[in-house]
């Protein structure tokens, strides 16, 4: 069974002091990680696809990143906006995705 | 629509009764799937559509859960006897397809809460 597990579980920062946040994942042949951001009272907004070990991808202030065994979400310099929770989820098969239980990240002013 | 639109936005509803929660995917998603979020859990994967068909509904908790999509659009969740722990967020997400470029994209949620 595949399986994801996200830390910490909630990560207090200081506005512009950087910091990574790990989704460790087991799974039978990966096909994709998914990184969500989801605001409260609302549905998760799509981040970013990963796909193979090694790659990057970035927007504005998040950078993604993949090896064999888990992701990492880096926030450089963040502001109080991306204060939210950062979802991890992959995908094995054709259309199902699991979730980590998410790192809930507040920035203070 | 722009994006998937869930209704009602919050359910109350007693233990026992039926209860149908509603799901219009974006327009041209081929591709519907129902998740379950249960406070300090990861979202929990229900079912799965293709176009009007559910080739998986494995992650179904009880046969009180079932679902249906018509016309390869909306979709309804219908939990029947509602027990306490059915309270949870269900969100339904959509995709163009399925496969190696599946993004789903989710909607805000229908919050239900059994007492």
């Amino acid at each position: 069974e595949d399986q994801v597990t996200q830390s910490p579980e909630a990560l207090r920062l200081q506005e512009g002091e950087s910091s990574s946040l790990n989704c460790s994942y087991t799974v039978s042949g990966l096909r994709g990680l998914f990184w969500y951001r989801q605001d409260p009272g609302k549905g998760p907004e799509f981040l970013f696809t990963l796909y193979s070990a090694g790659e990057e991808k970035e927007k504005e202030r998040l950078k993604a990143t993949l090896t064999k065994k888990e992701s990492f979400l880096h926030i450089t310099a963040p502001k109080p906006e991306d204060s939210a929770t950062y979802l991890c989820a992959v995908q094995a098969g054709d259309y199902k995705l699991s979730f980590g239980a998410g790192t809930t990240v507040t920035v203070r002013a | 629509g722009a994006g998937v639109s869930q209704s009602p936005s919050n359910k109350v509803t007693e233990k026992g009764k039926d209860v149908e929660l509603r799901c219009d995917p974006i327009s041209g998603h081929t591709a519907l799937y129902w998740y379950r979020q249960s406070l300090g859990q990861g979202l929990e994967f229900l079912i799965y559509f293709q176009g009007n068909s559910a080739p998986d509904k494995s992650g179904l908790p009880s046969d009180r859960f079932s679902a249906e999509r018509t016309g390869g659009s909306v979709s309804t969740l219908t939990i029947q006897r509602t027990q306490q722990e059915d309270s949870a967020v269900y969100l339904c997400a959509s995709s163009l397809a399925s496969g190696l470029t599946n993004i789903q994209y989710f909607g805000a949620g229908t919050r239900l809460s059994v007492l």
